[in-house]
């Protein structure tokens, strides 16, 4: 069965640096997603991407944040300087369906900021 | 934007009964309406979906109801399993817009 597959699984970074987190959407998906989780929080939209170009993002996406695809395959999350409070389990996830319905998640890669 | 509320936050039921969790959401454009089971270290795994014009959806011993006139919508496991032990989430989907999860149930099936 095809799944989303993210890189790495956890990531510690100091704060300030640049952090890249790797997805690998379903093959034949045309929207993906970037989502996280705060420890013992609800899931919190960031970004969906279909077509080469963001199509929405949330207040918490902001100027530090962006999302890239930079072949057939792989889907990226970029955070140029982080904070503390990026500390977070990011979540990427894929639709094959308009309007991004049924949409299938990775396992999340653990970002710690120090 | 839309808010999506969920209760309870946990619930422990004894193998073989029923569980029962609840959302509320606040925009009554929103249109689809899908539920995620969490387990630990791993992503949400979505379960079971339900379009807003739909009422009722069964998969085996997972059901969704949804009213749209009161905006809540219910998932409802039977059976249980301690398998079924999980973190749930819902979620609302406004179309063109993003989705919006509850802040999750944490089951636990009691063997």
């Amino acid at each position: 069965e095809p799944e989303v597959t993210q890189t790495p699984s956890h990531q510690v970074t100091q704060m300030g640096q640049e952090v890249i987190l790797r997805c690998v959407p379903i093959s034949n998906h045309l929207y993906f997603y970037w989502y996280r989780q705060i420890l013992g929080q609800k899931v919190e939209f960031l970004v969906s991407f279909y077509n080469n170009e963001i199509s929405e993002k949330s207040e918490i996406f902001d100027d530090q944040f962006s999302v890239e695809r930079p072949d057939g395959s792989n889907f990226t999350l970029k955070i140029r300087s982080t904070k503390l409070e990026d500390s977070a389990m990011y979540f990427c996830a894929s639709s094959g369906l308009a309007g991004g319905l049924e949409q299938y998640f990775g396992p999340g890669t653990r970002l710690t900021v120090t | 934007g839309e808010n999506v509320e969920q209760h309870p936050s946990t619930l422990s039921v004894q193998e073989g009964d029923s569980a029962v969790i609840k959302c509320t959401y606040s925009d009554s454009a929103s249109n689809y309406f899908p539920w995620y089971k969490q387990e630990l270290g791993k992503g949400p795994q979505l379960i079971i979906d339900i379009r807003s014009n739909v009422g009722e959806k069964k998969d085996q011993r997972i059901a969704v109801t949804l009213n749209k006139t009161a905006k809540h919508f219910s998932l409802h496991i039977t059976e249980t399993q301690p398998e079924d032990s999980a973190v749930y989430f819902c979620a609302a989907f406004l179309l063109g817009n993003q989705f919006y999860f509850g802040t999750g149930t944490s089951l636990t099936v009691i063997p």
